[in-house]
């Protein structure tokens, strides 16, 4: 069993929707990290965080640490928001290597 | 600030040739770390490093090497490229002090043939 898993791996949704993408973890941690990634492009950092909600424009993420899972919406979805969202966790005490989840492609329709 | 800059953004390697990806970062983050991100398996740790003269292996170490002379600087190399070592690579750094986010490369897309 991998130590972080997303769901779902695929998702597809017409634009306007509000979107939910999660992620659970197994191993104890410092941070959970959300990350962004365009097709054919680098990755880019969104949220870190270990407790509680940080929000940024449309972009909204949550974490229970008792339940070791996370969860990225999105409101208003848009095609820009097109992506591979990606979770990753910090070890316990320390921030020096992440461990990843497999990834969310998610695709938003006109 | 440039951020973390990766050095070439493609690579065509031969079996059995060396090469070494470039990765440099300008912010005096402490902390450096190698990952490869393969289809369907996500990103896995290569090298990491804490600080100058200071790396330790990850999840995936076999077949490459890295140093940390300066903190600017952490480059991968590749003794003996393999066709399995085809992939797209990351480097990434970050600060040791919470809170510690996470500062990208653009990628290497390394193919061996």
């Amino acid at each position: 069993k991998n130590e972080v898993e997303q769901s779902p791996q695929n998702l597809t949704a017409q634009e306007g929707e509000f979107i939910t993408i999660n992620c659970s973890y197994s191993v104890g941690i410092s941070a959970l990290h959300w990350l962004q990634q365009h097709p054919g492009g680098g990755i880019v950092s969104l949220f870190m965080l270990s407790s509680g909600k940080k929000k940024h424009g449309r972009l909204i993420a949550t974490i229970n640490i008792q339940e070791k899972h996370s969860s990225l919406h999105i409101t208003a979805s848009h095609p820009r928001d097109s992506a591979v969202y990606i979770c990753a966790v910090s070890p316990n005490f320390g921030n020096e290597k992440l461990t990843f989840g497999t990834g969310t492609r998610l695709t938003i329709i006109p | 600030n440039a951020g973390v800059t990766q050095t070439p953004k493609f690579q065509v390697l031969k079996t059995g040739q060396s090469m070494t990806l470039q990765c440099a970062q300008d912010m005096n983050h402490e902390y450096m770390s190698w990952y490869r991100q393969d289809p369907g398996m996500g990103l896995r740790l290569i090298h990491y490093s804490v600080g100058a003269g200071i790396t330790d292996q990850g999840e995936v170490p076999n077949g490459y090497n890295v140093s940390r002379s300066t903190t600017e600087d952490f480059p991968l190399r590749l003794l003996s490229a393999a066709p399995s070592q085809t992939s797209v690579y990351f480097c990434a750094s970050s600060y040791s002090n919470w809170p510690g986010g996470y500062t990208f490369g653009s990628g290497t897309r390394l193919t061996v043939v």
